[in-house]
């Protein structure tokens, strides 16, 4: 069972905006930052988003990051099928002293 | 552009040791560090260690301490991950990814593996 929580599945029709949460505790998400990684099928992930807000180059808008308390959300708007998908969530645990991730939430348009 | 290529698929018996390899390319080496992240079959992502790419420490995450061994070669720019005495619970795809951590002013961990090698399959059985 994974330290950070995050919904199995979320879907939505094309062009339309889908949020994924991924909730942990004061050890984790609460005092740390968070990143976002997508992981297509068959393929390594890749990073989305970091320190709870930051795209990399090359990752378009359509997503966004944001963190509140112990929780923390991935946006992605304008959806595509490109977009199907696993999302993860990570961050550092400071009693774990590891790197803890979410158990992975598949995006699927409908 | 930055490139970590790994090596190829192993497959080994219980109680066997298996060492993958990730050859880093196009970036300093010494300014980042290696960590390695696993996904057995249909499970999420499971952190194991990182190692500095600039002196070689470690940090080994509890489920694999006493039994992984990360080491780097700056020279030919390359880090290694070994893991002895096999379980089928050790079958996965071994990811090596470039790691870049600090702690900001407020003591917040900030932490992000930018780019990732394409992965290594480790099947245990006997």
């Amino acid at each position: 069972q994974s330290v950070l929580t995050q919904p199995p599945s979320v879907s939505a029709a094309p062009g339309q905006k889908v949020t994924i949460s991924c909730s942990g505790t004061s050890s984790n998400v609460g005092k740390n930052y968070v990143s976002w990684y997508q992981q297509l099928p068959g393929t390594a992930p890749k990073l989305l988003i970091y320190d709870n807000d930051k795209r990399p180059s090359g990752i378009p808008d359509r997503f966004s990051g944001s963190k509140s308390g112990t929780s923390a959300t991935l946006g992605i708007t304008g959806l595509q099928t490109g977009d199907e998908a696993d999302y993860y969530c990570g961050a550092w645990d400071r009693s774990l002293t590891a790197v803890v991730f979410g158990e992975g939430t598949k995006v699927t348009v409908l | 552009q930055v490139q970590l290529v790994q090596s190829g698929t192993e497959v080994k018996k219980p109680g066997d040791s298996v060492k993958v390899s990730c050859k880093s390319s196009e970036y300093t080496y010494a300014d980042f560090g290696i960590s390695w992240v696993r996904q057995a079959p249909g499970q999420g992502l499971e952190w194991m260690g990182w190692i500095s790419g600039y002196n070689g420490k470690t940090d080994y995450a509890q489920k694999v301490q006493g039994r992984v061994s990360m080491t780097t070669d700056t020279f030919t720019r390359t880090a290694y991950m070994e893991l002895r005495s096999l379980t089928s619970e050790d079958t996965a795809i071994y990811f090596c990814a470039r790691d870049l951590n600090w702690f900001d002013s407020s003591g917040q961990h900030s932490r992000k593996f930018d780019f990732w090698g394409q992965g290594t399959l480790v099947t245990v059985s006997s």
